[in-house]
């Protein structure tokens, strides 16, 4: 099976910038989960959807950062007027909601770098 | 150990020996996945202990889970080079999947 896909790869941009994120999980998924990882540490949640609902963005910069999930399959997450402190990797993943405890599937991360 | 404001630890050791690696965590958890990410790579499960586990195995890999004390171990037997990675313990107090991960443990294993 096809695994979750993020792009682009890499992102770098001068603060202030905007960048897209776009993130398509594993078919018949119905949550999606949005990590951001700064380098040497671990995955911290941002943003997580149950079909096109945000379950849980409290985590999320409200202020310069979203995230959508329109259809409830493909994603995006965009950070508005970036800043050096985001620089980090941005980690998509995704499951079945009614499957707890079972892992999550991630794609291959975004690594951003805001100079 | 892995959690709270410890920073990201690391462990250097030659290929054949083991290695034990250590995850306390804060609050119920109903899961403990542990998972390896290698460089440029999101992070992959190479296992699971529930709540009403006390330890699991798979092939070289056996995790164990102490809820009394809140706290889980990971141990690697006869290591590979290819196991250097970092590894990471996540919990689950959700139900749902909703992953709190740990800081960490680089594992770099020589040849």
């Amino acid at each position: 099976e096809a695994g979750v896909t993020q792009s682009p790869r890499y992102a770098v941009l001068q603060e202030g910038q905007a960048v897209s994120f776009w993130c398509d999980p594993i078919s018949g998924h119905d949550t999606l989960y949005w990590y951001q990882q700064p380098r040497d540490q671990g995955p911290q949640l941002l943003v997580y959807f149950r079909d096109e609902a945000v379950i849980d963005n409290s985590q999320l910069p409200s202020d310069r950062f979203s995230a959508v999930r329109p259809k409830g399959t493909n994603s995006t997450l965009k950070i508005q007027s970036a800043k050096q402190g985001d620089t980090a990797t941005y980690l998509c993943a995704s499951s079945f909601w009614d499957r707890g405890g079972e892992r999550l599937f991630f794609g291959h991360g975004t690594k951003l770098s805001v100079l | 150990s892995q959690w709270g404001e410890e920073n990201l630890q690391a462990l250097s050791i030659q290929e054949g020996e083991d290695v034990t690696m250590n995850c306390s965590y804060k609050t119920y958890t109903t899961v403990v996945q542990w998972y390896r990410q290698k460089s440029g790579k999101g992070p992959a499960l190479i296992i699971l202990i529930r709540s009403n586990e006390r330890e699991k195995r798979s092939g070289r890999l056996r995790a164990t889970l102490d809820t009394s004390s809140q706290s889980s171990s990971l141990s690697i037997t006869g290591t590979l080079a290819t196991d250097t990675a970092v590894y990471f313990c996540a919990t689950d107090d959700s139900g749902y999947n909703k992953l709190t991960f740990g800081k960490g443990t680089v594992l770099l294993v020589s040849p």
